[in-house]
């Protein structure tokens, strides 16, 4: 599990509020992505980053806005969200994209009051 | 129609029970296929992996591919309480992102 971390683990923000989440991985990997994780759903694939360049953004509204300054780190800037985008994010990152292992870190749970 | 379906659950079931964990898909290019598990309060990591058709064991789990009905299982016996987690299939394309199901929460009762 310490091969990616996740800061914080918990954060609770309103809705005018700006935050960030931080992920950091050291397994040498190449790709980083962000995924949130809500109750029953599929795990929802919002970027990817591969070597430092993002490849996808999945119609994620411009409230979020992932930075990766390089291949060990990603953050997530949070700004003006909404209720229901209360759920757990999830950093993982994998030497290669496609069909590459992806290893997870611990999540953020995040809420939105 | 979703690209990946998995029933939620929960599923419980007594120590000891075979357990079986299933995911269907629409992707015919859908070649490699993962099981993940996820304990609460953690991330997934990975299971088994497999490519394309067939069966792969690891100890007590057993992983089957049937390209042909695009339907996937996840078998686990003897099954011990340490099993409890919620365990994620997923699959991709060759040079596509991966595709995750919903994930199936599974409680080994003692």
């Amino acid at each position: 599990e310490t091969g990616v971390t996740q800061t914080p683990r918990h954060l609770v923000m309103g809705m005018t509020n700006k935050k960030s989440l931080k992920c950091e991985q050291h397994l040498g990997h190449n790709a980083m992505y962000w995924y949130k994780q809500s109750a029953k759903k599929p795990l929802e694939l919002m970027f990817v980053y591969n070597f430092k360049e993002q490849t996808e953004n999945n119609s994620v509204p411009s409230r979020f806005s992932p930075e990766c300054p390089n291949s060990s780190h990603l953050f997530l800037h949070l700004h003006t969200l909404q209720p229901e985008d209360s759920a757990l994010y999830l950093c993982a990152s994998s030497q290669g994209t496609g069909a590459d292992t992806q290893y997870f870190g611990p999540g953020t749970r995040l809420t939105v009051l | 129609q979703k690209e990946v379906e998995q029933d939620p659950g929960p599923l419980s079931v007594p120590e000891g029970a075979i357990v079986s964990l299933n995911c269907t898909y629409s992707n015919s290019a859908f070649q490699y296929f993962m099981w993940y598990r996820q304990y609460s309060r953690k991330g997934p990591e990975l299971l088994m992996y497999t490519y394309s058709s067939g069966n792969k064991e690891d100890g007590r789990f057993t992983a089957q591919v049937d390209k042909s009905s695009k339907y996937i299982s996840l078998f686990i016996r003897d099954s011990q309480p340490s099993d409890s987690a919620t365990y994620l299939c997923a699959m991709s394309a060759p040079r596509n992102d991966m595709r995750f199901g919903a994930g199936t929460r599974l409680t080994v009762k003692p």
